[in-house]
């Protein structure tokens, strides 16, 4: 248990679907994450939100919208998905940003698009 | 852009040692890092050295750094079986220590044989 809880852990979703992804904190840090962990591909930084401000997206298509209501929830709404977005979608969170401190990760969630 | 490379793959029998190597571009990284990855599960943070350190020793672990060839190393000593995973090496982007702003590799999977 590493105080990164993510929900839920599976999901399989049609291309014109609307779901959502959840993560929550119980470590009292200020900054949240979500990576996309696809198979043969290194780990790809989607959002950073730094006291639930999103401070950086990098280029991630619009299909995918974040949101941070609160420092210690992080969601990631997710509609008319391609197949090519099925991955493990990990969040993240850390202490501070600009000195050293550990990101804790939850366990994932494992995305499949039909 | 910067880039970390590592090989996919390294199988070792149980007892003997494990080396794992990565290469990455950026040298204005603060620090490197090892994380790893069991399955079914999200990244666990592992090891981590500072830029200005040559080598960082952990119990089982070692990490080496060489600056100049901007490589990295991770040998894990006596490797168990349970330290089967994925082995990931990154770096912080640019001069930030936070570890939620990282450049991930694609992963080594280490098989540990009986």
């Amino acid at each position: 248990e590493t105080g990164v809880t993510q929900t839920p852990r599976h999901l399989v979703m049609g291309m014109t679907n609307k779901k959502s992804l959840k993560c929550e904190q119980h470590l009292g840090h200020n900054a949240m994450y979500w990576y996309k962990q696809s198979a043969k591909k290194p780990l790809e930084l989607m959002f950073v939100y730094s006291l639930e401000e999103r401070v950086e997206n990098n280029s991630v298509p619009s299909r995918f919208s974040p949101e941070c209501p609160n420092s210690s929830h992080l969601f990631l709404h997710l509609h008319t998905l391609q197949p090519e977005d099925s991955a493990l979608y990990l969040c993240a969170s850390s202490q501070g940003q600009g000195v050293f401190a550990e990101a804790f990760f939850g366990q994932g969630t494992r995305l499949t698009v039909v | 852009g910067e880039d970390v490379e590592q090989s996919l793959f390294l199988s070792v029998r149980e007892g003997d040692s494990s080396v794992i190597n990565c290469t990455y571009t950026d040298s204005s990284s603060t620090y490197l890092y090892w994380y790893k990855q069991e399955p079914g599960a999200g990244l666990q943070l592992l090891t981590y050295i500072f830029s200005n350190m040559d080598m960082k020793q952990d119990q089982r672990l070692t990490v080496l750094l060489n600056k100049k060839d901007k490589h990295l190393s991770l040998r894990i000593a006596d490797t168990q079986t349970g330290d089967s995973a994925i082995y990931f090496c990154a770096e912080s982007e640019g001069r930030s220590g936070n570890t939620g702003k990282l450049i991930f590799g694609q992963g080594t999977t280490l098989q540990v044989k009986p």
